[in-house]
């Protein structure tokens, strides 16, 4: 079966960089992209970027441009997201999923819990 | 556009239906049939529940069902359940050749 495992909860300082994983398994890794969206506290969903497997591009929201980095490694089937210069507002529930077709995030990981402390 | 434009709360007692309606623009909701819909309980992670516009993944509930118009796309859930008390957020595929999520919303059964 289709299984997303991310890497488990952080914490920290204001400054530092983040870096996330997510193993896949149960399907071909190189046949479908990887998105992440991430969650704060209480808040909404929001789109972070995507590793597409519909053109083989990496597109990253604007508002992350410049210390968003979107990475996979086909041989372990494990997708990264590295975050930079972390801020206290960055503090959330970072989730992956797999993109089927164009847009649509049918498997989800369990979502890493990041926390940014000043 | 940060966000698709969606009611933040809806409310409705069991058995009867509920519509969320998504507003986006012709750059994302009016011009792409990529529109999606996830239902999101508390602690857990967002679940697909309708893809491009008005497809139901297998094994979701025929209560759910969607559509679009013009820039607006909407959700109804009928026959409502206790178990549907989630947050929902629509998405669509945008020019930009991103993804653009609502705001979400909370639907409390009463």
């Amino acid at each position: 079966q289709v299984e997303l495992v991310q890497s488990g909860e952080e914490v920290k300082k204001a400054g530092a960089a983040v870096k996330v994983s997510c193993k896949a398994s149960g399907y071909g890794f190189r046949n479908y992209g990887i998105t992440w969206v991430r969650q704060a506290p209480g808040q909404g969903l929001e789109w972070m970027g995507w590793n597409s497997a519909y053109n083989g591009n990496i597109k990253v929201a604007e508002k992350f441009q410049g210390r968003l980095s979107l990475t996979t490694d086909t041989s372990t089937s494990t997708a990264y997201m590295e975050l930079r210069s972390l801020r206290s507002d960055d503090t959330a529930i970072y989730y992956c999923a797999r993109v089927l077709g164009i847009v649509d995030l049918d498997y989800w990981g369990q979502g890493t819990l990041i926390t940014v402390s000043s | 556009q940060s966000a698709l434009t969606q009611p933040a709360s809806v409310s409705g007692s069991p058995g009867q239906s509920i519509t969320i309606s998504c507003t986006g623009t012709s750059s994302d909701v009016g011009i792409y049939n990529y529109v999606s819909w996830y239902q999101q309980h508390p602690g857990r992670a967002p679940k697909l529940i309708i893809y491009e516009v008005s497809r139901r993944p297998s094994g979701i509930s025929d209560r759910f069902s969607a559509s679009k118009s013009g820039n607006t796309a909407s959700l109804t859930v009928s026959g409502l359940q206790a178990e549907d008390e989630a947050d929902y957020y629509c998405t669509s595929f945008t020019t930009m050749t991103t993804l653009i999520i609502g705001g979400g919303t909370k639907l409390t059964v009463l």
